[in-house]
């Protein structure tokens, strides 16, 4: 199985802050990578497929990049909606697997 | 709009049997994978199973083969997930996703349903 490591697993930031999260898959996956957002009592949503494609109806100020082995996603200017929990996943080979999440919560 | 509605889910106790359901709307059912996926309370999501749009190929996580089964009726536009000799370590919200053709990945999810399995 494809093991996926995120970090930090946890993060503050204050809105308007640029932030950073990274996911390192065990081996390559080409850019077989999603971005999911997920609040307190709610489905993951989808944000980033491909490594780097916006879903449909996504804010701009998300962004996805790497391929191989390690992998971004920044919030080019954080705000209040995005207090979440956010989570990779690599569709390159069964089973499918997620990372850990990063909790991003309020400085 | 896309809507994926589960039910099914509950109390059970360890070694018994729970369906879950999916009822979708708002697209074509017939022409999508769907999936099932599980989350433990304060853990990450965990691919449990997939089945073919046309319902003739399923596959299943190693934690659940030979006691999940994954189906689907077309004509209802349901998906569905018979859960046998469930464990403590089944306890979970799962939640059925359609897996998107030009995403690949899963695109649309239900809101989730939790399964409790505790004596």
């Amino acid at each position: 199985d494809i093991q996926m490591i995120q970090s930090p697993s946890s993060l503050s930031a204050s809105v308007g802050d640029r932030v950073t999260i990274t996911c390192r898959a065990s081996q390559s996956i080409s850019n077989y990578l999603s971005w999911f957002q997920q609040k307190p009592g709610q489905a993951p949503n989808l944000l980033i497929y491909d490594a780097s494609t916006l879903q449909r109806g996504v804010p701009s100020r998300f962004s996805g990049s790497g391929s191989g082995t390690d992998f971004t996603l920044t919030i080019s200017s954080l705000q209040p909606e995005d207090f979440a929990t956010y989570y990779c996943q690599q569709s390159y080979s069964f089973p499918l697997t997620f990372g850990p999440g990063t909790k991003v919560d309020i400085k | 709009e896309v809507q994926l509605v589960e039910s099914g889910g509950g109390i059970v106790q360890p070694g018994g049997s729970l369906r879950l359901s999916c009822s979708a709307s708002g697209f074509t059912f017939n022409n999508y994978w769907m999936h099932w996926v599980r989350q433990a309370p304060g853990k990450g999501p965990v691919w449990v199973s997939r089945i073919k749009s046309d319902g003739t190929i399923a596959n299943y996580a190693d934690s659940v083969k030979g006691r999940f089964t994954v189906s689907r009726d077309n004509a209802k536009n349901t998906l569905y997930l018979e859960m046998n000799s469930l464990r403590v370590d089944d306890t979970a919200v799962y939640y059925c996703a359609r897996w998107g053709s030009v995403a690949g990945t899963f695109d649309y999810w239900g809101q989730g349903n939790l399964v409790t399995v505790s004596s």
